[in-house]
């Protein structure tokens, strides 16, 4: 069984700050989607990543795939309020099954 | 097109009682998924669709859940003879290429 895991858990910092957050695994993945996902709402898909080493930038979010596609980063920069959600990793084996991790919860404060 | 829908959003209902659900896929996706989440956890996947065939089941997928999509359009979960540990969120997802691409807003099941 794959298993993704997400860290920080929890992480609550205040608005401008930087954080990265983490998704690890010990298998291998043919693509990684980050998520995030607010309250009573269903994910919303942030990027895609496929190719080991990719880095991608969204604005503010950058995402990083691990080189042996087995982990993956996403960073924020400047944190702003509207950033606050659970942010979600999941990974594809090279059937249809996409394996979520737990989430980050992360809360930008004023 | 406004994206995925589901309906119902909320449902309470008593052990042992039936109950479906139903997603409305972007129109030209032909990829549909189910999943389950519960509080303080990731989405688990329960079925997988191209078109009108289900292709991937889960294990959590009971005998007592059933999936759907006639027409290679919208589909229906159902859930037989409920129990507790049925309460979550049901999501599905439509998708046209690579990833889980748009989720609907899900279902949120109690039983009581």
């Amino acid at each position: 069984t794959q298993l993704l895991e997400q860290s920080p858990q929890f992480l609550s910092i205040q608005e401008g700050e930087n954080l990265t957050v983490y998704c690890n695994s010990s298998s291998v993945f043919s693509s990684l989607q980050w998520y995030r996902q607010e309250p009573g709402e269903g994910p919303v898909l942030l990027v895609t990543v496929v190719t080991g080493g990719e880095v991608k930038k969204l604005k503010r979010l950058t995402f990083q795939f691990g080189d042996a596609r087995k982990d993956s980063s996403l960073h924020i920069t400047a944190a702003q309020t509207g950033d606050t959600g659970l942010y979600l990793c999941a990974g594809a084996d090279y059937g249809q099954n996409f394996v979520f991790g737990p989430g980050t919860r992360l809360s930008v404060l004023p | 097109d406004t994206g995925v829908s589901q309906d119902p959003r909320h449902k309470i209902t008593k052990r042992g009682q039936n109950v479906t659900f139903r997603c409305d896929p972007i129109s030209e996706h032909n990829r549909l998924y189910w999943y389950r989440q519960t509080l303080g956890q990731g989405p688990e996947f329960l079925t997988y669709f191209q078109n009108e065939a289900q292709l991937e089941k889960s294990r959590l997928l009971s005998d007592r859940f059933s999936a759907e999509r006639p027409k290679g359009s919208f589909s229906t979960l159902e859930i037989q003879r409920t129990e507790q540990g049925d309460s979550a969120m049901y999501l599905c997802a439509s998708s046209q290429s690579v990833g889980l691409e748009f989720f609907g807003p899900g279902t949120r099941l109690t039983v009581l």
